[in-house]
């Protein structure tokens, strides 16, 4: 099937820092991408979701960059903060019949004071 | 809390008992799934209900066994497990089959040892 990938493992930064985490997809037809915030202990939230037909979207200190050309998708986080720290996973829906959400692995964000 | 429960939060049990995970929603969402996270691995999903109707069985081994009595609680049955089934089993609920509203809504999970 389709993967979702992030190309980085761990990323450390130093709080007040703006985080940058990506993730690469392989399948051209996704028309929608979400990101997960995972803290430790707890079930995975929804940060910020995108769809195909943007090329950028913004929330509360965070913005999703998505490049389909090189299909492609990036999660800033600006003046990060220690409570940021947590494993972050970008995720779409599997192109199946009916769609349920592919994740992918993750990528742990860790703020140091 | 999210508005998705799972109880309970750990669980130990040894190769050759039985015990069931338990999942509540009260969000008025119509889907519910099960996803399996283990260490350096995506999200495995394990199961899925629509409307109390399972709808994927994702090529789980029959040592896990779902159930959903109605549209807002979901079980995940378990027996004869054996060690590598130990994992972090989370639940999540969505308005519909389908992710294209938001996606789904977490539990904190129940992380399992089996021993």
């Amino acid at each position: 099937g389709e993967s979702v990938g992030l190309h980085l493992p761990t990323l450390s930064v130093q709080e007040g820092d703006n985080s940058i985490i990506n993730c690469a997809y392989s399948n051209s037809a996704s028309d929608y991408f979400i990101w997960y915030k995972q803290e430790s202990g707890k079930g995975p939230q929804f940060i910020i979701d995108i769809r195909s037909n943007m090329d950028k979207r913004q929330g509360q200190r965070v913005t999703v960059l998505l490049n389909k050309t090189v299909k492609h998708l990036s999660l800033q986080i600006a003046a990060t903060q220690p409570g940021d720290s947590a494993v972050y996973f970008c995720a779409e829906p599997e192109n199946s019949g009916y769609s349920t959400l592919t994740f992918g692995k993750g990528t742990m964000l860790l703020v140091s004071p | 809390e999210t508005g998705v429960t799972q109880t309970p939060r750990h669980l130990v049990m040894g190769m050759t008992n039985k015990k069931s995970l338990k999942c509540e929603q009260h969000l008025g969402h119509n889907a519910m799934y099960w996803y399996k996270q283990s260490a350096k691995k995506p999200l495995e999903l394990m199961f899925v209900y629509n409307f109390k109707e399972q709808t994927e069985n994702n090529s789980v081994p029959s040592r896990f066994s779902p159930e959903c009595p109605n549209s807002s609680h979901l079980f995940l049955h378990l027996h004869t497990l054996q060690p590598e089934d130990s994992a972090l089993y989370l639940c999540a609920s969505s308005q519909d089959l389908g992710a294209t509203n938001y996606g789904y809504t977490f539990g904190s999970g129940t992380r399992l040892t089996v021993v």
